[in-house]
């Protein structure tokens, strides 16, 4: 069955530093999103994204962040200048349509942590 | 504003009973998708069942069944026959609408299954 993919599974970067996540989404899916789950928190919705356009983002997702489907295949989550407080799991997801029902089918995970 | 809320930190269920996990959401659309994710302690997300806010039925997936009551704005999933397997967190989430793509999730119930 087709999964979405995500690396690393775990990152540590210090305070400052630029981090990039990767994802490799279902391969006949249009729509892509990624999630982030602080430890112990809820899963927090960060940004959607179709026709390599951002369609929706959440007040977390501010000018440090910032993604990108640089070619056919991967969607990536840039982080500018990490704070302690991204660390966090985050979550690649990707479906084939828009509609309601529509699921949204998760990667494992890439846990970051920062120093 | 659209929120999920989840009022049972954790449950525990001897292993062949039912379960009930209870899941509210409030949102002001009329067309909305309310969706049941489970993660295990491996942390990746797994969807188990979605039920539209037109369904007429019960959305029923395998062991997995929705107690949905349109009126009361609740969405409870319902595990039979519980496994050992199934001890994990569980999330309800919902897509408020048509006009945005974002999940929104409540903050999960921690369900631990004993033989």
């Amino acid at each position: 069955e087709p999964e979405v993919t995500q690396t690393p599974s775990h990152q540590v970067t210090q305070m400052g530093q630029e981090v990039i996540l990767r994802c490799v989404p279902i391969s006949n899916h249009l729509y892509f999103y990624w999630y982030r789950q602080i430890l112990g928190q809820k899963v927090e919705f960060l940004v959607s994204f179709y026709n390599n356009e951002i369609s929706e983002k959440s007040e977390i997702f501010d000018d440090q962040f910032s993604v990108e489907r640089p070619d056919g295949s991967n969607f990536t989550l840039k982080i500018r200048s990490t704070k302690l407080e991204d660390s966090a799991m985050y979550f690649c997801a990707s479906s084939e349509r828009d509609g309601l029902g529509d699921e949204q089918y998760f990667g494992p995970g890439t846990r970051l942590t920062v120093t | 504003a659209q929120k999920i809320t989840q009022t049972q930190p954790g449950m525990f269920v001897q292993e062949k009973e039912a379960v009930t996990l209870d899941c509210t959401y409030d949102t002001s659309d009329p067309s909305y998708g309310l969706f049941w994710y489970k993660q295990p302690s491996s942390g990746e997300m797994i969807f188990l069942i979605y039920q539209g806010s037109y369904d007429q039925q019960n959305a029923t997936e395998g062991r997995y069944s929705l107690n949905f009551q349109k009126a009361r704005k609740s969405a409870n999933l319902v595990i039979s026959a519980s496994q050992l397997g199934d001890s994990a967190m569980y999330f309800c989430a919902m897509r408020g609408g048509y006009n945005t793509d974002k999940l929104i999730f409540g903050t999960g119930t921690r369900l631990q299954v004993f033989p």
